[in-house]
């Protein structure tokens, strides 16, 4: 069974300023998706970026960017120019490509604070 | 983008009654759904996976004659919590996957927060 750990419980960075989470995963497929969703405190999940383990471009999505090393199974994320908006629960998550089989593993969740 | 909608957003029952969750893919069809669990400031638990015109899978440990889904149509899915107990008081969240999507994508929906008096 897939596992995703996230060994940070709460981060915090100051406004304007980059953050880094941390993600790790073990898995014994060779191809898969890897997520991270933002729970801000209306609780709706939102998918911040998305990452498909066969392509070895880190994926980018505006100030969001991931750091994907599929050796060391790990999936951090990097937010760029914080902003108050971007305070909220983080979470890591592993999916299976194959269809039919799509049910998401998640992390316990990593809760950022934006300092003013 | 894909919405997905649920009904209610906070119900208080009080212990032995059963309450309904509804699920609704709002702007595109939805051949399977999860249901997940999320206790105050844990991470998401998958209960069950709901799969139209077809019996629920539920993940090991939860109580399929407690939690009854019913995936009726392509755009509904409903989550019945049966002879609720506090213990069942929790935040509820169903997600929805877009099955004409690339990804196959799963869509939240915004939650339901049941508490059990």
């Amino acid at each position: 069974a897939q596992t995703v750990t996230q060994s940070q419980p709460e981060m915090s960075v100051q406004e304007a300023e980059t953050v880094t989470l941390s993600c790790t995963y073990d898995t014994s497929e060779s191809d898969y998706y890897l997520f991270w969703y933002k729970q801000p405190p209306s609780r709706q999940m939102i998918l911040v970026i998305r990452q498909e383990a066969y392509k070895q471009q880190n994926a980018t999505e505006n100030r969001f960017s991931v750091n994907f090393q599929k050796a060391a199974k790990s999936f951090s994320l990097k937010i760029s120019d914080s902003q108050l908006g971007d305070a909220a629960m983080y979470f890591c998550a592993y999916r299976s490509p194959s269809f039919g089989n799509e049910k998401l593993t998640f992390g316990t969740g990593t809760r950022l604070t934006i300092i003013p | 983008g894909a919405v997905v909608s649920q009904h209610p957003s906070r119900v208080i029952c009080k212990s032995g009654t059963s309450v309904k969750i509804e699920c609704r893919s709002l702007d595109f069809q939805a051949t399977t759904m999860f249901w997940y669990r999320q206790f105050p400031k844990k991470s998401l638990m998958l209960m069950a996976t709901s799969n139209e015109g077809s019996k629920a899978t539920y993940e090991q440990g939860v109580e399929k004659d407690k939690f009854l889904i019913n995936h009726a149509s392509l755009t509904l899915s409903t989550l019945t919590v049966t002879s609720a107990h506090p213990e069942d008081s929790s935040f509820y969240i169903c997600s929805a996957r877009d099955a004409g999507g690339r990804y196959y994508e799963q869509y939240f929906g915004p939650g339901t927060r049941l508490t059990v008096t």
